[in-house]
């Protein structure tokens, strides 16, 4: 069945550090890919989406390519930020499917 | 922000009661899920439902149920809570799941003692 598996936090990082968060897939079909984050006590929002292998999507200076050779979707940032502490979530939806699967999250602190 | 909301936000029940969830959305999207959310899970799929009176199971069904008899609202009932049902409790909507983003709700914290 499809799943998502991402590397295992929580990750502390120094501010201005480089960010990269590994997720790998499995699939059947052509899977959309997606990160999400997750700020304490609220609910998760969508940070950046691909929808084709070599699709690169990108928002608040996060950056993830989809690369089918690989089944990976790996999240990074050149420099982060104390306000990027959060839990990123990778995911995925097939397109002969319904549903979202979710990696289980990796938890980002970001120090001063 | 999409319109979605939750209720309650915050549930303490005993266990062997029943609790139904509220999810109420103003965009008029068509798909609705149920997710729960526990450390070392990630977010995990209860139900779903594609539209009115549609709905199918997720990976974890088991002890719930759900009903959508309006577009904007889907229930999820817990018919005889149990303490393994402690969780946080998500709601998420969409258009169309292939290509659309997925809107999350701001969660349910429920605990059953």
């Amino acid at each position: 069945g499809d799943s998502v598996t991402q590397m295992e936090g929580p990750v502390t990082l120094s501010e201005e550090a480089f960010l990269t968060i590994n997720c790998t897939y499995t699939a059947t079909g052509y899977p959309s890919l997606f990160w999400y984050v997750q700020y304490p006590g609220e609910g998760l929002q969508l940070l950046l989406k691909a929808t084709k292998a070599d699709d690169k999507g990108s928002n608040k200076g996060f950056e993830a390519t989809y690369r089918k050779e690989t089944t990976s979707f790996h999240l990074e940032k050149g420099s982060v930020q104390v306000s990027d502490s959060a839990v990123y979530f990778c995911a995925l939806i097939s397109n002969t499917g319904n549903q979202f699967y979710f990696g289980t999250g990796t938890s980002l602190t970001v120090i001063p | 922000d999409a319109g979605i909301t939750q209720s309650p936000r915050h549930k303490v029940t005993e266990t062997g009661t029943p609790v139904t969830l509220r999810c109420h959305q103003t965009e008029n999207h068509r798909y609705m899920y149920w997710y729960r959310q526990d450390p070392g899970h990630g977010l995990r799929l209860i139900h779903y439902s594609y539209g009115v009176k549609d709905t199918d199971k997720g990976e974890v069904s088991d002890g719930y149920s759900v009903s959508r008899s309006k577009t904007e609202d889907f229930l999820l009932t817990l018919e005889s809570a149990t303490s393994s049902q402690t969780s946080v409790y998500f709601c998420a909507i969409s258009e169309n799941p292939e290509t659309d983003t997925q809107y999350f709700g701001p969660g349910t914290r429920l605990t059953v003692l």
